[in-house]
């Protein structure tokens, strides 16, 4: 399995973009970038997904290197509500598979 | 639509009792997986099912027992529970069978064995 590297904690102030980075150096060719936060004590979240073009939904925009090895996570206008550990998990489309959710990045969104 | 509810919240055993998670949804979700999540180690897929009467292992299915009889219920059954298996339980449904799509997530189960 691939496996993605987060930075430990980021600081937002709110209002301001939030730009949350992922490594994926191994990304497989069928793997996709998964993204997902979990607030303290609920389950996970899911916010968005990509293969290879940029992402965008209500929630956010995911960003993804044309080698596919990194990609990063944009909340445009972080809320206090976004204080979240945030996922950032490489999965291929296959049942069975499991989401595997690494330490994520722990962001704290600020006022 | 009330979306993956989960009972109980909260569960106490003692060692060698037997207790059934319940998971239920209301989206149609073919796919319905169970996941503990355990301090430092993140989620780990315990069992997963692709459709109504079909079942498979996840990572680390042992100890455990599913069926799924219908579309809507996942019940995970600890057949006799073990301390090691004190964790916080998440169910999740997604559309289609693979789980690849957006999966929802329960609000969990925080079991503690004895």
């Amino acid at each position: 399995d691939a496996k993605t590297t987060q930075p430990t904690s980021m600081d937002c102030a709110e209002g301001r973009a939030a730009n949350l980075p992922c490594n994926h150096s191994t990304i497989s060719g069928n793997e996709y970038v998964y993204w997902y936060r979990q607030i303290h004590s609920q389950g996970p979240q899911y916010i968005i997904h990509g293969l290879k073009n940029n992402e965008t939904n209500e929630m956010a925009s995911l960003i993804i290197t044309e080698d596919r090895k990194s990609s990063t996570l944009i909340l445009p206008h972080a809320t206090l509500r976004d204080t979240a550990v945030y996922y950032c998990i490489v999965r291929p489309n296959q049942a069975g598979t499991a989401l595997i959710f690494g330490k994520g990045t722990t962001l704290s969104v600020s006022s | 639509n009330a979306g993956v509810t989960q009972t109980p919240k909260f569960q106490v055993l003692k060692t060698g009792q037997s207790m059934t998670l319940q998971c239920a949804q209301d989206m149609n979700h073919e796919y319905m997986s169970w996941y503990r999540q355990d301090p430092g180690m993140g989620l780990r897929l315990i069992h997963y099912s692709v459709g109504a009467g079909i079942t498979d292992q996840g990572e680390v299915p042992n100890g455990y027992n599913v069926s799924r009889s219908t579309t809507e219920d996942f019940p995970l059954r600890l057949l006799s529970a073990a301390p090691s298996q004190t964790s916080v339980y998440f169910c999740a449904s997604s559309p289609g069978t693979s789980g690849y799509n957006e999966q929802f997530f329960g609000p969990g189960t925080r079991l503690t064995v004895l």
